[in-house]
């Protein structure tokens, strides 16, 4: 099973920040946490990740809170093709979970104009 | 760099017939999965492989679903006979080295619809 809790649907202004919340209370110390995101007819598209500390990519930035049981992937400023459903994953080591990815449901984030 | 190959990209098939899929991963990544994703659900690990060895194979139908990879680079699904519930998106993916730090990449997927 998902060891993530994520919104089933969020809404964005074209050009505005996107604040995607996820909750992953059980996580270990040395699971990561993963964002994938997947436009449609498409496979889905690796974004970030993290362990402990804040990441920030060319995509988008990940801010994990202190205690780790939960984070928030920001996108600084959507644009329309960036309408897709978004998964968190926290992802186990090769030992723990062979380093699978399990998805949840996802977030569908729209982006309006 | 490129990517995760898929093919074929779309397949209508009636059922109880058989339908292969063949997934060619990123040069030198050894580990590949496969995923089956219904509609309106998150994808599902069907077989993982390191290498040509199988990790993971515990949420394969085996009655109808094998998966084979051979020489250790590309792979093939098969499903044999398939069922209505058989039409999914067959996602592969591959990844480079161990561990959760490495990034998992997929491929555009292969669409399935058994009528």
């Amino acid at each position: 099973d998902a060891k993530t809790t994520q919104p089933t649907s969020m809404d964005c202004a074209e050009g505005r920040a996107a604040n995607l919340p996820c909750n992953h209370s059980t996580i270990s110390g040395n699971e990561y946490v993963y964002w994938y995101r997947q436009i449609h007819s498409q496979g889905p598209q690796y974004i970030i990740h993290g362990l402990k500390n804040n990441e920030t990519n060319e995509m988008a930035s990940l801010i994990i809170t202190e205690d780790r049981k939960s984070s928030t992937l920001i996108l600084p400023h959507a644009t329309l093709r960036d309408t897709a459903v978004y998964y968190c994953i926290v992802r186990g080591d090769l030992y723990n979970q062979g380093g699978k990815l399990i998805f949840g449901q996802g977030t569908e984030l729209s982006v309006k104009p | 760099e490129a990517g995760v190959a898929q093919s074929p990209r779309y397949k209508i098939i009636e059922k109880r017939q058989s339908v292969a899929f063949w997934c060619n991963p990123i040069s030198g990544h050894a580990t590949l999965y496969w995923y089956q994703q219904i509609l309106g659900q998150g994808p599902k690990l069907l077989i993982q492989f390191q290498n040509n060895g199988v990790v993971d194979d515990s949420q394969l139908p085996k009655d109808r679903f094998s998966a084979e990879r051979l020489k250790g680079v590309d792979s093939t699904l098969k499903i044999q006979p398939a069922k209505l519930e058989d039409s999914a998106v067959y996602l592969c993916a591959s990844r480079s080295g161990q561990g959760a730090r490495n990034t998992i990449y997929f491929g555009e997927g292969s669409w399935l619809t058994v009528v």
